[in-house]
């Protein structure tokens, strides 16, 4: 069973409506990844945090999402304005280092944007 | 445009048979590949990781890395239903921030 904690699993959302979505990273992984998964099976790399630092994030991400990793709280995506192209998994995966150490994801939040 | 290439994009298998899936990093800064399973519904889960040039086996599967030409290959033998899913690929490299997917490779196992 996965140990990074998605929420919701499921949500609706109205164009131009904000969606946020949580993550819980595996206990002791300062690491955590976002990534966008299409209908295709396409794996967009959003974002990633080291404990509360942002470490890398794509233009969109930056541009129209707002993500954080408060401590002692759960890591949060938020969309501030839902295009039907977001409709998508959204994945949270943690790890205990940056680079070359194996991800553990979580089961995702479906976002569908009607 | 797509770092990490796999092929093919489908598979059928028949029960028992071997399923061989491949993937390849246009990226000559990698030096990880990863194989990820996703059962349909399911989160990926890591199968089995190489960096060094060569073979490695883990029960039915086994993974071939060629570092010259960033080529890996997944190898499934005695294929059950079970293992009907998505394997996905993906690359990661010392001073990368991200591990890099493909779009992987939907193996269906007939019975």
């Amino acid at each position: 069973n996965s140990k990074v904690i998605q929420t919701p699993r499921y949500l609706v959302k109205g164009q131009g409506q904000k969606a946020k979505m949580r993550c819980i990273p595996e206990k002791g992984h300062p690491v955590v990844f976002w990534y966008q998964q299409n209908k295709n099976n396409e794996f967009k790399f959003l974002i990633n945090f080291q404990n509360q630092e942002v470490l890398q994030q794509i233009d969109m991400t930056e541009k129209r999402f707002s993500a954080e990793c408060p401590s002692n709280s759960p890591c949060s995506l938020e969309i501030q304005s839902s295009e039907a192209g977001d409709s998508a998994l959204y994945l949270c995966a943690s790890s205990l280092s940056q680079a070359n150490t194996e991800v553990f994801f979580g089961k995702g939040t479906r976002l569908t944007v009607v | 445009q797509q770092k990490v290439q796999q092929s093919p994009e489908s598979l059928i298998v028949p029960e028992g048979g071997m399923a061989s899936l491949n993937c390849t990093s246009s990226d000559r800064n990698v030096d990880y590949f990863w194989w990820y399973r996703q059962h349909s519904g399911k989160s990926p889960k890591m199968l089995m990781s190489i960096f060094s040039n060569g073979e490695k086996e883990e029960g039915r599967f086994t993974v071939h890395l060629n570092k010259a030409s960033l080529h890996t290959s997944l190898h499934i033998r005695d294929s059950q239903p079970s293992d009907s899913a998505l394997y996905l690929c993906a690359a990661s490299r010392q001073g990368g921030r991200a591990l890099i997917f493909g779009t992987g490779t939907t193996v269906s196992v007939s019975p």
